[in-house]
């Protein structure tokens, strides 16, 4: 089994909707971040929580909720989805004092 | 403040020939430097890493990274292309103090090998 999952895997929604994207993790990792990819720009950082009771805003937050429900459980919420919201959106965890971090597959989102 | 740059949005080369993706830097602190790859309609996949031991790394697939503190520079190579080797390649610093380091990603070279 993956160590970190994302679902849905892809979506398409239209304007206006909320959308909750999920993403576990059984790496036993305590950080865990979400960011957005669109083509020329790299990764951009949406959120990261360093444990259960920490959430802070990365580069992209506006337009973005989380939350962080289990060490294991960190959910990104569309509350009104936009068309320029369309992107490959990742999850991410790492573990406390190292710097790399481990990537879920990716859910393409879709927004019309 | 931390940066990294990677000099080639795209590189192409022949199956069997050697690779070489560009990548500098720039941090106030003493740097930890990856590199990721991306294939086609995949995740991210961590290739290798530098985190002050030695300066040579060696990562999988094959790919190895030189950390040149002087150049502010951690290259990518690779001796012999294979065609599975086509993807999006990023380097990434850990930008920060003490634990709470973010990655700072470069914009991504794409490789293309030829058959």
């Amino acid at each position: 089994d993956a160590d970190v999952t994302q679902t849905p895997r892809n979506r398409i929604t239209k304007t206006g909707k909320r959308i909750m994207l999920e993403c576990s993790q059984t790496k036993g990792h305590d950080r865990m971040y979400w960011y957005r990819q669109d083509p020329g720009l790299g990764l951009r950082l949406i959120y990261y929580s360093f444990d259960v009771k920490d959430i802070n805003k990365g580069e992209i937050s506006d337009g973005y909720s989380v939350s962080r429900q289990a060490q294991a459980k960190f959910s990104l919420s569309l509350e009104s989805a936009i068309p320029n919201q369309t992107a490959l959106y990742f999850c991410a965890t790492s573990d406390y004092g190292r710097g790399e971090q481990y990537f879920g597959p990716g859910t393409r989102l879709t927004v019309t | 403040a931390q940066s990294v740059t990677q000099l080639d949005s795209h590189v192409s080369v022949s199956e069997g020939t050697p690779v070489l993706l560009r990548c500098n830097y720039s941090s106030s602190y003493s740097p930890s430097l990856f590199w990721y790859v991306q294939h086609p309609n995949k995740g991210l996949q961590l290739l290798l890493k530098y985190t002050s031991a030695a300066t040579l790394v060696k990562g999988i697939n094959g790919f190895e990274a030189e950390f040149k503190k002087s150049e502010t520079s951690f290259h990518l190579t690779k001796p012999s292309a294979h065609m599975s080797d086509a993807a999006e390649y990023f380097c990434v610093v850990s930008g920060g103090a003490g634990n709470n380091r973010k990655l700072i990603w470069g914009l991504g070279t794409s490789l293309a090998v030829n058959p």
